[in-house]
């Protein structure tokens, strides 16, 4: 099956510096979204993305989907504590779903 | 706005029990799903249903059983539980498998 690489795993930075997580896959997919899940909860929808080269903001939130339909980055700017959880990324195919194994954030004030 | 609801929260078994995870949408969405997430492994695929009376086997379901008798519930079935089912469990839905789905807050089970 395809691989699905998420990096970083975990990330400790301090509020207000900028975030920077990605994600790349082994085959070409047609549609990208990326998720965050708060402690005890279940992820929620930040940004989907649909077309090779698109670049959708949220926010303080800014996704790509890269060119080549292998990759998409997640962009967090002047980062705040409420910013803290896990970020997946999430690759819909057919009717199967994968998930990265997610970029855990913590966020010192 | 119930959204998707999964019931119990917390669950403690035995090895060899078995349970029905209940999970409900009012969204009349088609496409509902469960998943499994372990510690450093994201989210995996059990079983999926992409309407009702519609089941199909995600990346792991070895140990589990769905049926999907009406659109609005999906419940998940461990026939006789191991420790290795030993995880958190998430229901999903969606308009259909390319659109972003919506997720309850889980069900936390531990087999002893």
């Amino acid at each position: 099956g395809q691989q699905l690489n998420q990096s970083p795993q975990s990330m400790f930075i301090q509020e207000g510096e900028d975030v920077s997580m990605n994600c790349t896959s082994s085959s070409i997919f047609n549609t990208w979204l990326w998720y965050k899940q708060d402690p005890g909860e279940g992820p929620v929808l930040l940004i989907a993305l649909y077309k090779a080269g698109e670049l959708t903001s949220n926010g303080r939130l800014t996704a790509q989907f890269g060119i080549t339909r292998k990759d998409s980055f997640l962009n967090i700017s002047a980062s705040i504590p409420s910013d803290v959880g896990i970020y997946f990324c999430a690759l819909p195919n057919n009717n199967d779903m994968r998930f990265g194994a997610g970029t855990r954030l913590t966020v010192k004030p | 706005n119930a959204g998707v609801t999964q019931t119990p929260k917390f669950q403690v078994l035995k090895t060899g029990q078995s349970m029905t995870l209940q999970c409900a949408q009012d969204m009349n969405h088609e496409y509902m799903s469960w998943y499994r997430q372990d510690p450093g492994m994201g989210l995996r695929l059990i079983h999926y249903s992409v309407g009702a009376g519609i089941t199909d086997q995600g990346e792991v379901p070895n140990g589990y059983n769905v049926s999907r008798s009406t659109t609005e519930d999906f419940p998940l079935r461990l026939l006789s539980a191991a420790p290795s089912q030993t995880s958190v469990y998430f229901c999903a839905s969606s308009r259909g498998i390319n659109q972003p789905q919506h997720f309850g807050d889980g069900t936390r089970l531990s087999i002893l």
